[in-house]
Formats: structure tokens, sequence, C-alpha cells
């Protein structure tokens, strides 16, 4: 199965908004409320920001939220702020036989 | 505070089995949770591996079932990634990470080791 589509990269001013998005299909993010997103920053392992495609850990902002609409699953980060430039990662259960698939990343610049 | 630690060799030849072991600390892998492996080729994306349960079950990507054992060690609080027949195409950054289930509590990876570049090489 393929990786889950996700815009090369996105860009946005500090204290604007930006929208990352992550297609997939009926089989994934389609079918199950289970997307997660990670923030990777270079040479850093992935860090969770939303899990069951909208809630947020204990840690987390409230700049960064999560929503899903057929088989597109959005992340939404307001307030842009310098730190927030890194790579974001979703990520969906397939099924049980995929089981766990990734998107291929999307690299936010903080201009 | 949860910590997941990689340890293994930093070079395999082609036709080996790399072989990592992820070491836990501040948490029982016995206690619950899925265990897992992601990795990331130089410059690319996360493609996940594989992931277990104490239990003994265990899911692995299908691309990659063939030549994946993942096992815990509940004794030593540790699991370990077995990968065969490793080529150039298998150089990455391993990253261990816990996980839940997708079956019930939301299929997310919560803590991740710092990852370990493994190179394919002769």
């Amino acid at each position: 199965q393929s990786a889950l589509t996700q815009s090369a990269s996105v860009s946005g001013s500090p204290g604007q908004s930006i929208t990352i998005s992550c297609t997939g299909t009926s089989s994934d993010v389609g079918s199950y409320n289970l997307v997660s997103w990670y923030q990777q920053h270079p040479g850093k392992a992935p860090k969770l920001m939303i899990y069951e495609g909208s809630k947020r850990p204990s840690g987390v902002s409230n700049r960064f939220s999560g929503s899903k609409s057929g088989n597109t699953a959005s992340l939404t980060i307001s307030g842009l702020q310098a730190e927030d430039e890194a790579d974001y990662y979703c990520c969906s259960y397939a099924g049980s036989t995929t089981y766990v698939i990734f998107g291929g990343g999307t690299k936010l610049t903080v201009l | 505070q949860v910590q997941l630690q990689e340890s293994g060799p930093g070079l395999v030849k082609p036709s080996e089995t790399l072989s990592l072991t992820c070491a836990v600390s501040g948490y029982s892998i016995s206690s619950g949770y899925y265990w897992g492996w992601i990795r990331q080729p130089p410059g690319k994306g996360l493609e996940w591996i594989g992931s277990a349960y104490h239990s003994g079950s265990t899911y692995y990507n299908p691309s990659l079932k063939s030549r994946v054992t993942i096992s815990i060690d509940s004794s030593k609080n540790q699991f370990s990634l077995k990968l065969s027949s490793v080529t150039a195409a298998d150089t990455a950054v391993y990253y261990c990470a816990r996980s839940t289930s997708c079956y019930c509590c939301g299929c997310f990876f919560d803590y991740w080791g710092q990852g370990t570049l493994v190179t394919v090489s002769s």
C-alpha cells in the first residue's frame, strides 16, 4: 500500500495559520478516526502532536489542531512561530493487513 | 518518564541480518502497550516496520514481512528487531517507539527513542 499523500512543503509567516493535508483512501484515513500527526526537527526523533484525528497530548500547544473530511486529514497550526519550522508526518491505521501507514512528510518553513 | 534507547551495529554487510535492541526504562513492557520499529532513510520519510505486544502478537509491514522479526524480552525490559538479507535500500535511521493498540486505544506512537543510523555497505 502506498504512503499517505502530503504536499512536499508549505510556508507561512510568523503569526499566520497554515494547514497541512494528508490524503489517503477509504481503506485507511476514510475508514478510521485513527490519524496521528508527528513533528520532526532535523536530527531529532518525531514527536506526537495530534492523535485520533483531533486530540492533543498533554504539553502540546493548543495552536495545533487536527481534523478530517472524507479521505483527507488536516493539521492546522495557528499563530506560527519560528520553532514550528520542522517536518510533519501524518499516520493512519489502515486495517488488519497493512496495519499502519505514514505520509511522505511536509516541510514547514516559517518565513 | 518513559525512555527508549536503541543499540546495535552501525554498519551491516549486504545479505546479512540487521539486529537492533531497544531498552525501555520508566515503564514495564509487560504492563501493556505495543512496541515497534520505524525507519527513515536519509532525507526521506518515515516507514513503519512492525510492532509487537508482550503476549507475543506481532504486526509487520507487508512489504517487509518476509524479512522481519520483532521479539520482546520482558525479563530485560527490552525488545529487538531483526531484518534479514539487507541491501543498501535498508540504510536508514531506525527508531524504536511505544504505541497504543489500533484496536481500542488510538493507534499512535507516544514515546520514541533517539534513533540509530544503520548503514548497509560492504
